[in-house]
């Protein structure tokens, strides 16, 4: 079976420092991961998604993210954290049989100016 | 605008009353999906559906009941809610079923059984 997990359910960091939020999951195959961003009272939405092609993905608002196999890893990063990068992010592994995406349980991140 | 949209947005209801969240995409897309989020527990997937008229469970599918007759509607129907069933839904979509395929969530509802 697939699981996500993410480690820290809220994340603290000063307007301009490093956001680092980690995510580990287990797969019995290659998997897809991505990473979902949601503001306040809003759907989600995709940041950066790895699909075996390269293993920095870049996505969108300065953020990235490094697969590591041996880590069973998929770390989100982004070197200067700016006040509107206050909200919550999911980590998400595509599931091996049928069609389903099981998603970690979210990290809010706080940006302190 | 591409978009998933979601009706209604808010809704309180009492045990047992049936009642209907609506889901429409304008892209065409053949996934679409259900989750519920709850703190400390992410999202979890309640139904899915590949195509007209192909439906399947989740991994929270106890008590409410989806249908898929058009390509861009996606309905959940709650028959009798229970408090349990308060939650923040989202209706997304994508694509195809592909395993890589980004999904497009709606804005959310939120419901609160009493």
């Amino acid at each position: 079976a697939q699981s996500v997990t993410q480690l820290g359910s809220h994340v603290s960091v000063s307007e301009g420092a490093l956001v680092l939020l980690r995510c580990n999951y287990s797969s019995s195959v290659p998997p897809y991961l991505f990473w979902y961003v949601q503001y306040p009272n809003q759907g989600l939405q995709l940041l950066l998604k790895y699909t075996s092609a390269a293993t920095l993905v870049k996505g969108i608002n300065g953020f990235e993210a490094e697969f590591k196999k041996s880590e069973t890893s998929f770390h989100l990063t982004k070197p200067s954290a700016h006040m509107s990068d206050a909200a919550e992010y999911f980590c998400a592994v595509s599931s091996t049989g049928g069609f389903k995406t099981i998603f970690g349980a979210g990290t809010r991140l706080f940006v302190k100016a | 605008e591409a978009q998933v949209t979601q009706n209604p947005r808010y809704l309180i209801t009492v045990t047992g009353k049936k009642l209907t969240v609506t889901c429409s995409q304008n892209m065409n897309h053949e996934y679409m999906s259900w989750y519920r989020q709850d703190p400390g527990l992410g999202l979890r997937q309640i139904y899915y559906s590949m195509n007209v008229e192909v439906t399947d469970k989740g991994d929270v599918p106890e008590g409410y009941k989806v249908s898929r007759k058009e390509k861009r509607n996606f309905p959940l129907i709650l028959e009798s809610p229970s408090p349990n069933q308060t939650s923040l839904y989202f209706c997304a979509s994508s694509l195809t079923r592909r395993k890589d395929n980004e999904q497009f969530f709606g804005p959310g509802t939120r419901l609160t059984v009493l």
